[in-house]
C-alpha cells in the first residue's frame, strides 16, 4: 500500500483564519480524496482532487471555502478558510488503489485534528 | 434510509469470544465491499475486502448477501487488541467514491 503523510498533524486556529493541509504520497497515484471525519461520526467525502484540473466537490462543500489543489500525481493540499468552530474536525486525505478483482479501494493518511477556537 | 447503516454499539465482549458486526447498504448498484478499522484519534484502515463468496481472513470471516444487500464481519476469539471501531464500507460500479457507514464500536474486555 502507499505511504501517506499529512501535515500538520494537528492545529489550533482562531476563527476567521484559514489552514493549509499537505497530502504527500511515496508514488504516484490517479486518484486523490479529501475526507473530513467530525467527532463521533464517520468520514464524509469533501472532494476528489483532480491533477491537473479542478477539484470535483460533494454536495454541501464548496471550493470557496474548502479550495483544492494537486499540482502532481503526489502531492495535493486542501485549505479551510475563514475558520468557524464548526469546522473543528479531523481532515483526512485517501489514494484510490485499484486492487483488480478486489475492487478499488483506498488508502488514508493519518490526519489533520483541527481545533478552531 | 441512509446509505450505510450499522449498529454502532457498543459491543463490549470478554475476551476469546465470538462476535459478529452486520451491515445494510441501500443502494443496489454497490460493486465493492470493505471492512476497515479505525483506532482511537486515528486513520481508518483497510481490514479486508468483502467478496460475493465470502472470505475469510485469520480470526476474521467477512460475508456479503447481495439479495438482502447485507454485508456481516465475525471476529472470532477476540483479543484486547480487537478493540476498535469497525467500518462497513461500499463503493459503487465504475467509481472510487467510498460510502462510509458510521462504525460499530468493539471493546474487548479481560
Amino acid at each position: 500500500s502507499a505511504v501517506i503523510s499529512q501535515k500538520p498533524s494537528r492545529d489550533i486556529c482562531q476563527r476567521g483564519t484559514s489552514l493549509t493541509i499537505q497530502c504527500q504520497v511515496d508514488s504516484q497515484v490517479t486518484m486523490m480524496f479529501w475526507y473530513r471525519q467530525q467527532p463521533g461520526q464517520s468520514l464524509t467525502l469533501i472532494a476528489t482532487a483532480n491533477q491537473g484540473s479542478e477539484a470535483t466537490y460533494e454536495s454541501g462543500f464548496v471550493i470557496d471555502k474548502f479550495p483544492i489543489s494537486r499540482p502532481n500525481l503526489t502531492f495535493s493540499t486542501l485549505t479551510v478558510s475563514n475558520m468557524s468552530p464548526e469546522d473543528s474536525s479531523i481532515y483526512l486525505c485517501s489514494v484510490g488503489v485499484v486492487k483488480g478483482g478486489d475492487g478499488d479501494t483506498q488508502y488514508f493518511g493519518p490526519g489533520t485534528r483541527l481545533t478552531v477556537l | 434510509r441512509k446509505e450505510v447503516e450499522q449498529d454502532p454499539g457498543p459491543f463490549n465482549v470478554p475476551e476469546g469470544a465470538t462476535v459478529a458486526f452486520n451491515c445494510t447498504y441501500s443502494n443496489s448498484a454497490s460493486q465493492s465491499f470493505f471492512w476497515y478499522r479505525q483506532d482511537c484519534r486515528k486513520e481508518p484502515k483497510l481490514l479486508m475486502s468483502v467478496y460475493s463468496s465470502g472470505n475469510e481472513d485469520g480470526r476474521f470471516t467477512a460475508q456479503l448477501n447481495r439479495a438482502s444487500q447485507y454485508i456481516s464481519l465475525l471476529i472470532r476469539d477476540s483479543k484486547l487488541s480487537d478493540s476498535a471501531t469497525y467500518l462497513c464500507v461500499v463503493n459503487n460500479a465504475g467509481s472510487y467514491q467510498l460510502t462510509f457507514g458510521k462504525g460499530t464500536k468493539l471493546s474487548v474486555i479481560p
